[in-house]
Parts: C-alpha cells; sequence; structure tokens
C-alpha cells in the first residue's frame, strides 16, 4: 500500500534559517505529492503540489521538487519566519482525489 | 479553490451521546470525505460520501459509529454516536474539486468527558 513518511518533530528555527523537511513515500504507479499546512487553530490548507516527476510545486517562498529516483518530495524555504509556524503535512494521491495518504505530520516552531 | 465550512468548530459532549457535525460547500462537488484527526497524529479517512448513494467507509470504521448524510451537492453532516473519551479528535471535512487536489474544511474539535 501506500505510504508517506516525514521527519518527525518538532523543528524549532530561528527567524531567518532554512528549512528543510523530509519527506519520502511508498507508492504504485504515479502518485501526486502534496504539502499542507495546518496554522494553529485551524484546518489543512494546500501548500503546494508536484503531479509528475522533476516538477517544482512552489509557494509563499516554500518549494518541494518530485524526485522520482530518491520517491523523496521535500520542503524547503530558504528563510523562515515567526508565521511560518504551523504543522507541515507531506500527502500522496495515486488515483485521482481519492484516499490521500498523509504522513505524520512535522511540527515547525520559529523564534524571534 | 472551495470554500468549505464546518459546524460547530468546537464541542464538549459527555460520553454516551452524539454528536451531527456540518460541512457546507460554496459549490457543486461529487465527493465529500471525512477525517479524523486524533491528538498528535496524522489524518485517517473515515469515509467517502457521494452524492445520492451510501457513504463508503476505510478499514476500521463503520456506519453504525459514523453514520454519514449526503443529500445533495453541497453538503454533508457526519454524526459520532454514543461517544467515548476516544473520539476526542478534530473532525475535519474535505472535497475534491479538482483532480488530484483536496480542499479541507476549518474543523470540528471534539472533546468527550
Amino acid at each position: 500500500g501506500n505510504s508517506v513518511t516525514q521527519m518527525e518533530g518538532p523543528v524549532t528555527l530561528s527567524e531567518e534559517a532554512f528549512l528543510t523537511i523530509n519527506c519520502t513515500y511508498t507508492a504504485t504507479g504515479y502518485p501526486s505529492l502534496f504539502w499542507y499546512v495546518q496554522y494553529p487553530g485551524e484546518g489543512l490548507q494546500l501548500l503546494l503540489k508536484a503531479t509528475k516527476a522533476d516538477d517544482k510545486g512552489s509557494n509563499k517562498g516554500f518549494e518541494a521538487t518530485y524526485r522520482k529516483e530518491t520517491t523523496s518530495f521535500h520542503l524547503e524555504k530558504g528563510s523562515v519566519q515567526v508565521s511560518d509556524s504551523a504543522v507541515y503535512f507531506c500527502a500522496l494521491d495515486s488515483g485521482g482525489y481519492q484516499k490521500v495518504t498523509f504522513g505524520i505530520g512535522t511540527k515547525l516552531q520559529v523564534i524571534p | 479553490s472551495a470554500v468549505i465550512s464546518q459546524k460547530p468548530s468546537r464541542d464538549i459532549c459527555q460520553r454516551g451521546t452524539s454528536l451531527t457535525i456540518q460541512c457546507q460547500v460554496d459549490s457543486q462537488v461529487t465527493m465529500m470525505f471525512w477525517y479524523r484527526q486524533q491528538p498528535g497524529q496524522s489524518l485517517t479517512l473515515i469515509a467517502t460520501a457521494n452524492q445520492g448513494s451510501e457513504a463508503t467507509y476505510e478499514s476500521g470504521f463503520v456506519i453504525d459509529k459514523f453514520p454519514i448524510s449526503r443529500p445533495n451537492l453541497t453538503f454533508s453532516t457526519l454524526t459520532v454516536s454514543n461517544m467515548s473519551p476516544e473520539d476526542s479528535s478534530i473532525y475535519l471535512c474535505s472535497v475534491g474539486q479538482s483532480q488530484e487536489t483536496q480542499y479541507f474544511g476549518p474543523g470540528t474539535r471534539l472533546l468527550v468527558l
């Protein structure tokens, strides 16, 4: 079956530090890959996505590249802000938009 | 993207009672999904709700415990029945509006005492 593995948090960074949250996956076929973000007290929001190998998703300064050879979709941001403090979920969908598989979530805390 | 609202946003309930959660979408969608997010955990799909047919439940979830209605293309309800403290979670509905992307509601935070 499908699975998503992401680094466990929490991750604590100082403002303007570089962020990497690792995500690897196991799936049949050619899944679409997503990063969702959950700010404190809110629901999930789609942050970015990539639908095929070598695609790069980007949004709000965050980037992730679909690496089929390493089955990875690591999330990066060059300079984090306090407002980026949230839980980040890596996810995949291997067939339309049914049965999205989520990783466990990585809590990011950015301190001033 | 779809705009999704849920009611209630949070509730505190006594064990043995039931709570119905409503999910409203601002556009017609074919597929709606209900997820549970237990404290410190990731999201687990409870069921898929299609208009005009019975919901499809994932392994470990049954209709008697989580009955779902889907009366039209913009609305769905999830009932958490005969609640116990283990049902304390965030319950989220989501919709699949475009291929390969799901949009989520803000969630309903449930605490069962």
